[in-house]
């Protein structure tokens, strides 16, 4: 079946720090990768996606990369501020049904 | 554009009275999604409609469970009777057919004792 699984939590960093949390994806056909992010007592953001391979997604210094041939989509920030300290939610859709599925998520928390 | 607005922001109920949460999509959005977040499971999806028309609903927990969508810009999720393992945060999400892009609302923090 369809999957994500990501690395657990939480992930304690200093500010500006170098930032990596791991996704990979079991799917069938060629989803679309995407990471979500929650901050504390909000809803969930779309923080950025990919549509197919080699492509990649960025936004607010995030960046991930769809890696078909390793099924992964990794979430990497150069230098994380205080700011991003949140939940982190590795999520992707197949073409057959459009829903997303989600990762468990990786709690983010960045010491000043 | 408002973004998907859910109301109330927090509800306290006592164990057997009925909760009503509602959400209203962005303009234009045709899917509409109910979810439920707990530490113990997580985000789980309980139902969707696409065109105001329920299409899965396999993962309402229960009879007591039950969603509507009379039309394109309103949705309820009510429980009745509520029971304190409903306790969670309840979010409200829409998306456009063409978007893979869904968006959620603020959720509605339900704390039932």
């Amino acid at each position: 079946g369809n999957s994500v699984t990501q690395m657990e939590g939480p992930v304690t960093l200093s500010e500006e720090a170098f930032l990596t949390i791991n996704c990979t994806y079991t799917a069938t056909g060629y989803p679309s990768l995407f990471w979500y992010v929650q901050y504390p007592g909000e809803g969930l953001q779309l923080l950025l996606k990919a549509t197919k391979a080699d492509d990649k997604g960025s936004n607010k210094g995030f960046e991930a990369t769809y890696r078909k041939e390793t099924t992964s989509f990794h979430l990497e920030k150069g230098s994380v501020q205080v700011s991003d300290s949140a939940v982190y939610f590795c999520a992707l859709i197949v073409p057959s049904n459009y829903q997303l599925i989600w990762g468990a998520g990786t709690k983010l928390i960045i010491k000043p | 554009d408002a973004g998907v607005i859910q109301s109330p922001r927090h509800e306290v109920t006592e164990m057997g009275q009925e909760v009503t949460l509602r959400c209203k999509p962005i303009s234009g959005h045709d899917y509409l999604f109910w979810y439920r977040q707990t530490m113990m499971r997580g985000l789980e999806l309980l139902i969707y409609f696409n065109n105001n028309v329920p299409i899965d609903d396999s993962g309402m927990p229960e009879d007591r469970f039950s969603a509507k969508m009379p039309n394109a810009s309103f949705s309820t999720l009510k429980i009745q009777p509520s029971e304190p393992r409903d306790s969670a945060v309840y979010f409200c999400a829409s998306r456009k057919s063409s978007d893979y892009g869904y968006t959620f609302g603020s959720g509605t923090r339900l704390t039932v004792v």
